[in-house]
């Protein structure tokens, strides 16, 4: 079983402040980096899918960055807001899947 | 499309018993995952198919645990007998060609209680 570690394991914010996390996978074998968001009672989210290094991708106030040589990807939230409580999953896809253990946000209003 | 549809979305049980949750894919997609989301190990693969054939099967706990794909739209998972550690909230998600390259789309999970 391969390690996909992501850190924080939970963070709290106030509304209004711009946060990141950490995602950690094996840098051999690589076939791409997934980031899902998983509100409570829901079921995950795709947020983004990244295969390049050095690959960025945007989708509103969230950004993710990938670097597959050093093995790890990040996550932005700019200007948090309570709607993106969430907990932010990543998923490293080499032979297999492994989802990491997520990052749990709170945003207090 | 109405997204990746799971039934039953709960299921309570007695141990011993056998369970079996249904999915059905987004039309169209061609590889379907099943997955067990529990507090102590997280959300873990149990096995995936592509074009209905099983790819790995690697994470399946064990021999009460099996999984079909008859056909392109339709994807089953058994346990028999169930047990309460397999207790759990078990997802079905599915993507399309490029495996691994393209996001998944998630079920909204069947929560399964053994008794």
């Amino acid at each position: 079983i391969l390690n996909v570690e992501q850190s924080p394991q939970s963070l709290h914010v106030q509304e209004g402040d711009s946060t990141n996390f950490t995602c950690s996978f094996p840098s051999s074998n690589f076939y791409a980096l997934h980031w899902y968001r998983w509100e409570t009672a829901k079921s995950p989210e795709a947020l983004f899918v990244m295969t390049l290094n050095g690959d960025e991708k945007k989708k509103g106030r969230i950004s993710a960055t990938l670097n597959t040589k050093e093995g790890y990807s990040y996550l932005y939230i700019k200007g948090s807001q309570p709607e993106d409580s969430a907990t932010y999953l990543c998923a490293f896809t080499g032979n297999q899947f492994y989802f990491g253990t997520g990052t749990s946000l709170t945003v207090i209003p | 499309d109405a997204g990746v549809i799971q039934s039953p979305r709960h299921e309570v049980t007695e141990m011993g018993q056998e369970v079996t949750l249904r999915c059905k894919p987004i039309s169209g997609h061609d590889y379907l995952f099943w997955y067990r989301q529990t507090m102590m190990r997280g959300l873990e693969l149990l096995i995936y198919f592509n074009n209905n054939v099983p790819i790995d099967d690697s994470g399946m706990p064990e021999d009460r645990f099996s999984a079909k794909m008859p056909n392109a739209s339709f994807s089953n998972l058994k346990i028999q007998p169930s047990e309460p550690r397999d207790s759990a909230v078990y997802f079905c998600a599915s993507s399309f060609r490029a495996q691994g390259r393209r996001e998944q789309f998630f079920g909204p999970g069947t929560r399964l209680t053994v008794l």
